[in-house]
């Protein structure tokens, strides 16, 4: 099977600007979760969709958000980009919630 | 302002030797652990996982261990390979139902020393 896939796998951005970032999960896979990986905090829960529905959400502010599509591939999207949104942005699927998680290649965004 | 990194522990080992590394989860209620590597300038990979039914798992050349007690779990790696150089974290998967979500550790750095 073909694994986590995500696009783009670089983007530069300046401030105020918003991105997209596109996941596609493992074939079969349902649930989708987005992580935010950065030296100084580590990686982060961003948020959990699961048949379309987010089931779950980190402590981020509403400037990040995410759908999931019918085929469940996976958008999140940051609006009003600060330079501190600068990061790995991960994407991890998985059969359901309580399974394992299986990464993708992460999006580096970077904000200047 | 200034951002302060984390401050990865860092485990240096011969090429050859095991390599054991060692996490501390937060939630006595966590009933499900994974161990990940991470390579420079890629996603966490899956190595292996445990449930909480279970203290001990073996997988290729990997054990992991899990200690409910002191809520503790490490990791060992046998015959440790340069191949094996990595950030390696933990994480535990908590909460109920549909809130269930993956807490990472920090990870801890693996140098193999040639």
């Amino acid at each position: 099977k073909a694994g986590v896939t995500q696009t783009p796998r670089y983007l530069i951005k300046t401030r105020g600007q918003q991105v997209t970032l596109s996941c596609s999960p493992i074939s079969g896979h349902r649930s989708v979760s987005w992580y935010q990986q950065t030296p100084g905090q580590g990686l982060q829960f961003l948020f959990e969709y699961f048949s379309e529905t987010q089931r779950n959400k980190g402590n981020f502010p509403g400037r990040f958000s995410g759908r999931q599509f019918s085929n469940s591939r996976s958008e999140m999207n940051v609006s009003t980009l600060e330079l501190g949104d600068s990061a790995l942005y991960l994407c991890a699927s998985s059969q359901g919630s309580a399974e394992t998680q299986y990464f993708g290649p992460g999006t580096r965004l970077l904000v200047l | 302002g200034e951002s302060v990194g984390l401050h990865l522990p860092t485990l240096s080992v011969q090429e050859g030797d095991n390599s054991i590394i060692n996490c501390a989860y937060s939630n006595s209620a966590s009933d499900y652990f994974i161990w990940y590597k991470q390579e420079s300038g890629k996603g966490p990979q899956f190595i292996i996982d445990i449930r909480s039914n279970m203290d001990k798992r073996q997988g290729q050349r990997v054990t992991v261990l899990l200690n409910k007690t002191v809520k503790h779990l490490s990791l060992q790696i046998a015959a440790t390979q340069p191949g094996d150089s990595a950030v390696y974290f933990c994480a535990e998967n908590m909460g109920s139902g549909s809130a269930r979500q993956l807490t990472f550790g920090s990870g801890t750095q693996l140098t193999v020393l040639p």
